[in-house]
């Protein structure tokens, strides 16, 4: 069981590029979020789905796009990078309506905009 | 959004029982309460979740009082790789949001 498996692990980007970073899980999970987790910081949250086709942004969504048209697939899509989104990127699935369950996570992207 | 708050850091020493808690004041009547590890360049771990009274498990215990605007989290006899942070979480929901507070960073010493 593979549970929450990100793409890419490590990532360089350049000011003004895009990219797409990916989760996916297979634990059939209706919720999924994103966070992103400076160094020393706690977690903040991205940008969340209930369900396949319901998106919704959390604290900090500015620079940031997501869609999800599976259960499976949660992509989170960076446009024009800028310096402060270096970060860790984290993604987390639970089951439930309303969730009532522990979040499992991903292991995590790096992203580093220079 | 039901913010929590935590200590900054604690200290330990090996074999000790640590209690970290978490304020939740403004957590909602289906609020369930749950706590996670996280260790440096992982992702958060799920230890625990509760929802009132007593909740143990083979790794922790969890308090949580009547009011259930904090929780407690316990954890029996720590080893050094007890050290990480420690993070509580009440996920909402009536929205899906959830928000971390900063975390606990638990120091275990030999």
């Amino acid at each position: 069981n593979a549970g929450v498996t990100q793409t890419p692990k490590f990532r360089i980007l350049k000011i003004g590029q895009s990219m797409t970073l990916q989760c996916t899980q297979d634990m059939n999970h209706n919720y999924m979020y994103w966070y992103r987790q400076d160094p020393g910081m706690g977690l903040k949250l991205i940008y969340y789905s209930v369900g396949a086709g319901i998106t919704d942004k959390g604290e900090v969504p500015n620079g940031y796009n997501v869609s999800r048209s599976t259960t499976e697939d949660f992509p989170l899509r960076l446009e024009l990078a800028a310096p402060s989104q270096t970060s860790v990127y984290f993604c987390a699935s639970t089951s439930g309506s309303p969730p009532t369950g522990g979040y499992t996570f991903g292991s995590g992207t790096r992203l580093t905009v220079v | 959004l039901a913010k929590t708050t935590q200590p900054i850091s604690m200290d330990s020493y090996e074999g000790q029982e640590v209690n970290i808690t978490c304020s939740h004041n403004n957590i909602a009547t289906n609020d369930y309460i749950t706590w996670y590890q996280q260790f440096p360049s992982q992702g958060p771990r799920f230890i625990i979740q509760g929802y009132k009274t007593k909740v143990t498990n083979e790794v922790a215990s969890l308090f949580i009082p009547a009011d259930r605007k904090s929780s407690t989290l316990s954890l029996p006899r720590v080893s050094l790789s007890d050290t990480a942070v420690y993070y509580c979480l009440v996920p909402n929901t009536n929205a899906g949001k959830s928000t971390f507070g900063d975390g606990t960073t638990l120091t275990v010493k030999p």
